[in-house]
């Protein structure tokens, strides 16, 4: 069946970006999500790309998508203490809202 | 403009009752997302509502069921509790077919 798959960590130093990656294997999947969760909240909706997409940039944010290898990375840019939560990789397909999610990954930050 | 509420924050229940959790959508989402967050485990799905019926469904057991109000807001029931079932129930909306949903904050579960 269709699966995700994610580090279950990363760590890195305050100031430093994070790339947190992600590998699928639903050749079909139309939408690929990156998701936030921090302590005691629920999922943020980060950003999510379309599969025709290879790239999309938002502030800090920047997802790229090889959908030959099907991989996908999240890279925070300057991270701060702030973005220590669990990020989720996750990915769709058309009319179906049924995700298959990783398992996320935790980011930490050291001072 | 208030967000996904889901309540209780926390429920305690003991193995074989059963457990109701709610959710509140955001106002004008018909579509309603049942996922469990297992310790250590991705999001697994249980259940997707649209304007009141069940629309798909997770690999989750009978004992997993729900439902959706006219209002939009929708019940998960878990019957015969399991020690497995202690989880992080999460619940999204979204506009129907549109792809970004919103999450509540969850219910943490615990089976003893």
């Amino acid at each position: 069946g269709e699966d995700v798959e994610q580090s279950l960590f990363l760590s890195v130093r305050e100031g430093d970006s994070s790339v947190i990656n992600c590998t699928y294997t639903d050749s079909s999947s139309t939408y690929l999500y990156w998701y936030k969760q921090e302590p005691g909240a629920g999922l943020q909706l980060l950003t999510y790309i379309f599969s025709n997409m290879d790239m999309k940039q938002d502030q800090r944010l920047t997802v790229l998508l090889n959908k030959k290898d099907k991989h996908l990375s999240l890279r925070i840019a300057d991270t701060q203490t702030g973005d220590s939560a669990i990020y989720f990789c996750a990915e769709g397909t058309e009319g179906n809202y049924q995700l298959i999610w990783g398992a996320g990954t935790k980011l930490i930050i050291k001072p | 403009e208030a967000g996904v509420t889901q309540s209780p924050t926390h429920l305690i229940k003991t193995r074989g009752q059963q457990a109701t959790l709610r959710c509140s959508p955001i106002s004008g989402h018909t579509s309603v997302y049942w996922y469990q967050q297992a310790l250590g485990l991705g999001l697994q799905f249980l259940l997707w509502y649209d304007e009141g019926e069940e629309r798909n469904r997770g690999n989750f057991p009978p004992r997993f069921s729900g439902r959706q109000f006219p209002n939009y807001s929708s019940e998960l029931n878990v019957n015969a509790l399991e020690l497995e079932d202690s989880a992080l129930y999460l619940c999204a909306s979204s506009l129907g077919g549109n792809t970004e949903a919103f999450f509540g904050q969850g219910t943490r579960l615990t089976v003893v």
